[in-house]
This record gives C-alpha cells, structure tokens and sequence, in this order.
C-alpha cells in the first residue's frame, strides 16, 4: 500500500463548481499535514496546511480526519485559474515529507 | 529574497557522463532536499539534509551523490548518467522540516 494515494483524476468542472478531493494516509504517526499545489512544468507550491480542526483560506477548505486516515480539499467557485495538480502531502518525521502523486484538475469555461 | 534557486534550467547528457545540479537558498534555512519527478508521478527523495556537514539517503539515491559544506548550497551529482536519470530534479529548503519551498526545477535528459 502506498504511504499516500490520492486519485490522480482528472476531475474537468466547470466554471464555478465545487470540487473535492480526498488522500489516505498510511502511516498513523504522520504528524502534519499540506496540500501543495503544482502547475504543468513547474513546481510545487504550498496551497495550505491541514489542521486537526480543519482550516479555510477564501474559497480552498482542507479537512483532516485522523481516525479514518485521510485529508479533503474542497474548492469552491472553481476558477479557470485553478486548473493544476493538487498534492497531498504527510509529514512522517520531523524533516520529511511523504507526497502523494496528485490529483488533476481541469476547470472548464 | 530568491527563495531557493537551481541552475542550470535544462539539461542534455550523453549517457556515460557527469554532472553537478546547483542548489542555493537564502533563506537560512537548516534542511535541504532534492528530489526527481519522472513525467506523471510524484516526488521522489533523492538526498536530504539537515543541516551543514549532514547529509542522508532518500528514497532513490542510487547514481547521485550530495555535499554540504555551507548553509545555502546543496549540490547533487549524477556520475555515470543513465536514461533511466531522465527527470526533473527539483531542490527544496525547510526552515523547522516542515512547509518546504521548492526551486523551478532542472529539466535532465540523458541520451
């Protein structure tokens, strides 16, 4: 089993839609917990991180469930803009991090 | 600030050759990372450190070899290129080992 799967997509929304994403995590341990975004050719940015009471940042909601072992984003009002592969990414230690492969999204006029 | 930069951007290697991919941060940042990322997957850990004079393995070290001798700067060589080293590379830098800010990349191909 992978240490992070997310469903690599790719979820196409139109303009204006919600979307949701979810990853599972393996390892119970995991300490924190991000969601990276990364556009076509270049590199991976953080988009926001995951707390235990879940956090909001305008229209991106990132939940953690630590019982069931997996974190959600939720983007509201999706924007063409948001098109891009969005990754999940658990910390193990206290200096490394696991990432997920992605999920895609491709928002639509 | 730069952030955290690579050079060179793009790079052809003939298999059988050597090379050294750059990394520098500003940031003062204690941990550095590089990683691949072969077309359609994720990041892959080739080295870490976490700080000056430490260095460990990652996931795939195998053909790559690291120093760091100062702060900023944290090279990754590739001895002996192979294609199966076709990838980009991507240098990141954490303050505490947590969020990490990652530089643009250098785009490897070994023919």
């Amino acid at each position: 089993r992978k240490e992070v799967e997310q469903d690599p997509g790719p979820f196409n929304v139109p303009e204006g839609a919600t979307v949701a994403f979810n990853c599972t995590y393996s390892n119970s341990a995991s300490q924190s917990f991000f969601w990276y975004r990364q556009d076509c050719r270049k590199e991976p940015k953080l988009l926001m991180s995951v707390y235990s009471s879940g956090n909001e940042d305008g229209r991106f909601t990132a939940q953690l469930n630590r019982a069931s072992q997996y974190i959600s984003l939720l983007i509201r009002d999706s924007k063409l803009s948001d098109s891009a592969t969005y990754l999940c990414v658990v910390n193990y230690s206290s200096y490394k991090l696991i990432f997920g492969s992605g999920t895609r999204l491709l928002v639509r006029p | 600030n730069a952030g955290v930069t690579q050079t060179p951007k793009f790079r052809i290697l003939k298999i059988g050759q050597s090379m050294t991919l750059q990394c520098t941060q500003d940031m003062n940042h204690n941990y550095m990372y590089w990683y691949r990322q072969d077309p359609g997957m994720g990041l892959k850990l080739i080295y870490y450190s976490v700080g000056a004079g430490i260095t460990d393995k990652g996931e795939v070290p195998n053909g790559y070899n690291v120093s760091r001798s100062t702060t900023e700067d944290f090279p990754l060589r590739l001895e002996l290129a192979a294609p199966s080293q076709t990838s980009v590379y991507f240098c990141a830098s954490s303050y505490q080992g947590n969020e990490q800010f990652f530089g643009p990349g250098t785009r490897l191909t070994v023919l």
